[in-house]
């Protein structure tokens, strides 16, 4: 299994849809999940920590399955302003770790009006 | 004005060429990286630096070096550049927080093409 492994997409969904994605991780000692957004030739800019809890932050959902190695990211009533590349990223680290991430490849999101 | 700044943002050099690429940050935070990303395969980091006297390698450092010149600048050096570096440079920075080691703030990024 790759570090971090995501569907590239694209996923093409219209406005108002729920849409989900999943990333799956290698190794089981990683310690902290992240998902970001880049817009098309822009940089990364952290959408949201997964917790072990999950969380959630108005139409975003994150969630972690320790067991399955998975993260998952789930988008409510999708806007047009959503359509982005959503990156996974995993941190091996702990402490003075941030070095550690691993990015996924990413998955490309396309909201349709 | 960002808080991450890149410079040049677009660069056309030709192999053999020496090229830095500049990253300035007013976020006042201690550690900065140099990433880099093609299509298809993600971002990769380079090299990373926890304060001023401190820098390690990333996963694909050959080719490159780096000079911390301060707290605020971390600069990206291709000593005799390739077409294969031709890509999107990213610099980053974080600070430490306990339980947010994961966040990093991006500079705009610094595309380099190796002709």
């Amino acid at each position: 299994r790759k570090e971090v492994e995501q569907d590239p997409g694209p996923f093409n969904v219209p406005e108002g849809a729920t849409v989900a994605f999943n990333c799956t991780y290698s190794n089981s000692a990683s310690q902290s999940f992240f998902w970001y957004r880049q817009d098309c030739r822009k940089e990364p800019k952290l959408l949201m920590s997964v917790y072990s809890s999950g969380n959630e932050d108005g139409r975003f959902t994150a969630q972690l399955n320790r067991a399955s190695q998975y993260i998952s990211l789930l988008i409510r009533d999708s806007k047009l302003s959503d359509s982005a590349t959503y990156l996974c990223v995993v941190n091996r680290g702990s402490g003075a770790g941030s070095y550690q991430l691993t990015f996924g490849k990413g998955t490309k999101l396309s909201v349709i009006p | 004005d960002a808080d991450v700044t890149q410079t040049p943002r677009n660069r056309i050099t030709k192999t053999g060429k020496r090229i830095m690429l500049e990253c300035s940050q007013t976020k006042g935070h201690d550690r900065m990286y140099w990433y880099r990303q093609d299509p298809g395969l993600g971002l990769r980091l380079i090299y990373y630096s926890f304060d001023v006297k401190d820098i390690n390698k990333g996963e694909i450092s050959d080719g490159y070096s780096v000079s911390r010149q301060a707290q605020a600048k971390f600069s990206l050096s291709l000593e005799s550049a390739i077409p294969n570096q031709t890509a999107l440079y990213f610099c980053a920075t974080s600070a430490f927080t306990p339980g947010r080691t994961g966040e990093l703030f991006f500079g705009e990024g610094s595309r380099l093409t190796v002709l």
